[in-house]
């Protein structure tokens, strides 16, 4: 059972483009959502995150959109440069009770962007 | 520099050799996962530890067990490795599930 799902599974770009990756998730118990970025041969690492209670977030040209009736969150990557190719999770978190928190991943997105 | 150490890098391994993969965290994190990636797969949990003295199964559990020896180093075991087993292993920490840190993964092959 996938809770999160993530779409497209890859994404090419021309520079100066858009980049939007989309994930819906099913448990309305997940309280937080981050995103991840991905370079090869790296772990992954925090690139924005927001909470249910906020609709739209931004750092620079990374904007996460989350709509909480349609259970779907999605980020959107201005300006796209060659340099964000990478892969890209979206995550959700669950408080389990005691001290048990996970995150559930979605199965990421390859972004490429051209030159 | 903080973060999250996973060592070895790199491992090559025969079918039904064992190993133990080390991870230590110098955040004061609480929580800590184990994850395996594998092509189109994602990050599958494969054991986590809430906290000091408790693990609990992830998805992919099966062939793995794991310690978490104190606050800091959380470790996980292959007894009898299986190609199945060929991935890459991350290790990550968190504070109550906010903004987990990973390691830089560790790749192995079973052959």
């Amino acid at each position: 059972q996938q809770q999160v799902k993530q779409s497209p599974q890859s994404l090419i770009v021309q520079k100066g483009g858009i980049s939007i990756i989309n994930c819906a998730y099913e448990n309305t118990a997940f309280d937080y959502f981050p995103w991840y970025q991905q370079f090869p041969g790296k772990g992954p690492a925090l690139l924005i995150a927001i909470r249910p209670d906020v609709s739209e977030k931004k750092e620079g040209r990374f904007t996460i959109s989350f709509n909480k009736s349609a259970k779907q969150f999605s980020l959107h990557i201005m300006d796209s440069q060659p340099g964000d190719s990478a892969t890209y999770f979206c995550a959700a978190r669950r408080d389990g009770g005691g001290s048990n928190y996970k995150l559930t991943f979605g199965k990421g997105t390859l972004l490429t962007v051209n030159p | 520099n903080a973060g999250v150490t996973q060592t070895p890098k790199f491992q090559v391994l025969k079918t039904g050799q064992s190993m133990t993969l080390q991870c230590a965290q110098d955040m004061n994190h609480n929580s800590m996962y184990w994850y395996r990636q594998d092509p189109g797969m994602g990050l599958r949990l494969i054991y986590y530890s809430a906290s000091e003295g408790t693990t609990d199964k992830g998805e992919v559990p099966n062939g793995y067990n794991v310690s978490r020896l104190n606050k800091r180093e959380f470790s996980l075991r292959l007894e009898s490795a299986a190609p199945s087993q060929t991935s890459v292993y991350f290790c990550a920490s968190s504070l109550r599930g906010y903004g987990y840190t990973f390691g830089s993964g560790t790749r192995l092959t079973v052959v």
